[in-house]
């Protein structure tokens, strides 16, 4: 069964750093999603993309943090300038052209020093 | 937006008996309701979904009601085994596509 991979599944970074983080969503699917999970927290929405590009963001999702599909299999996630609060499990999410049923990522867990 | 409530967060029932899961929800624009189960080290598997045109929906021994008026929906899950224990997430989304989670039920099914 075809499913939404995710890497690195662990990624440990300084503040101030940058990191990008990296999907493969389902191959015949249309819409992308990031979300995170905060530990303890509920899982926050923070962006979709369809058709190259944005179609809606959170408020969480500033100037900080951009998506990009550079290739026809990749869905990247890079993040700015690390802060503390940003270390959180972020999961990657993929659904077909309905764009309903979102299928999930196993998730990257980022830490930040 | 969309806030999502779920309850309890946590629960605990013998292997075989049933569990409930509430959630409410405050958008009354939203028209789809997933569910969401999740292991340890895994993300969010689908497990059901609902949408605004049915009441019930019901497969093998999972089953998910929705009172649109009331803006609550419920997942059932009889004769429960081991295997069932995990996180259980409700979401609810209008047609933006943008999934608004409940908070977790912790499920554990005692042998």
């Amino acid at each position: 069964e075809p499913e939404v991979t995710q890497t690195p599944s662990h990624q440990v970074t300084q503040m101030g750093q940058e990191v990008i983080l990296r999907c493969v969503p389902i191959s015949n699917h249309l819409y992308f999603y990031w979300y995170r999970q905060i530990l303890g927290q509920k899982v926050e929405f923070l962006v979709s993309f369809y058709n190259n590009e944005i179609s809606e963001k959170s408020e969480i999702f500033d100037d900080q943090f951009s998506v990009e599909r550079p290739d026809g299999s990749n869905f990247t996630l890079k993040i700015r300038s690390t802060k503390l609060e940003d270390s959180a499990m972020y999961f990657c999410a993929s659904s077909d052209d309905s764009g309903e049923t979102q299928y999930f990522g196993p998730g990257t867990r980022l830490l930040v020093l | 937006g969309e806030n999502v409530e779920q309850h309890p967060s946590t629960l605990s029932v013998q292997e075989g008996d049933s569990a409930v899961i509430k959630c409410t929800y405050s958008d009354s624009a939203s028209n789809y309701f997933p569910w969401y189960k999740q292991e340890l080290g895994k993300g969010p598997q689908l497990i059901i979904d609902i949408r605004s045109n049915v009441g019930e929906k019901k497969d093998q021994r999972i089953a998910v009601t929705l009172n649109k008026t009331a803006k609550h929906f419920s997942l059932h899950i009889t004769e429960t085994q081991p295997e069932d224990s995990a996180v259980y997430f409700c979401a609810a989304t209008t047609n933006d596509y943008k999934l608004s989670f409940g908070a977790g039920t912790t499920v554990t099914v005692r042998a």
